[in-house]
């Protein structure tokens, strides 16, 4: 079983708060990953960290930010929430490919319905 | 351009039927595909993961199967339960980057009758 969390589950908030979403793994991966998945989409990568202190923009474009100050946490901000922020955010995690082994799973964490108003 | 599509959007079948989901996908270069169970307003759970050697793989009542020169792929679910009734999603990883970036399908959205 997946030792990845997200908190809150659910979150209501109004327009223009700051809300950060946490992610903690306790498998100690190497990378870490936020995804962006509105009902019946797929999901899009908006982050990812190779580890501690790297972060990255993927591939669609969000106004959120992340950090990666320890290994296990890579919380995920939005300075300013709109309505169109309103989204399911999924984080994830992997540990790194060796020689001996390619095949890295991806675990993910039971996601955050965010709904802002 | 890296694309994963999956077939049928959704599906409706009794309880105890069997049933085929469908991946075709234009990653390239090609690391492994996966198949991923997600429950509603939850986190996807893998269920098969297969690189390009494997043509075949099991997991309890679900069978993925891979087929690298055409690039497709399929998920059969044998004697369907009530709790088979989520979205099952093929992500492909590809191996050009470091980063072995994942391709996400839309998933089929299976729902089981009693």
């Amino acid at each position: 079983e997946a030792d990845i969390y997200q908190t809150p589950r659910y979150l209501v908030i109004g327009t223009g708060k700051k809300i950060t979403l946490e992610c903690s793994q306790t498998m100690g991966h190497d990378k870490m990953y936020w995804y962006q998945q509105d009902p019946g989409m797929e999901l899009h990568l908006i982050h990812y960290s190779y580890g501690v202190n790297s972060t990255e923009k993927g591939d669609l474009s969000s106004e959120s930010t992340v950090s990666r100050i320890r290994t296990e946490h890579f919380p995920l901000t939005l300075e300013s929430a709109r309505p169109s922020h309103t989204s399911q955010y999924l984080c994830a995690s992997s540990v790194g490919p060796t020689p001996s082994r390619t095949n890295t799973e991806a675990f993910f964490g039971q996601g955050t319905r965010l709904t802002v108003v | 351009k890296n694309q994963v599509e999956q077939s049928p959007q959704s599906l409706i079948i009794l309880e105890g039927k069997n049933c085929t989901l469908q991946c075709n996908y234009t990653v390239s270069p090609f690391s492994n595909l996966r198949w991923y169970k997600q429950d509603t307003g939850r986190g996807p759970v893998s269920l098969t993961i297969m690189t390009f050697s494997e043509n075949t793989k099991s997991n309890g009542r679900y069978t993925a199967t891979l087929d690298a020169d055409t690039k497709q792929s399929s998920l059969h679910i044998t004697a369907s339960q009530l709790s088979d009734s989520a979205s099952y999603i093929c992500v492909v990883k590809d191996r050009g980057s470091t980063l072995g970036r994942l391709y996400f399908g839309r998933g089929t959205q299976l729902t089981v009758w009693p």
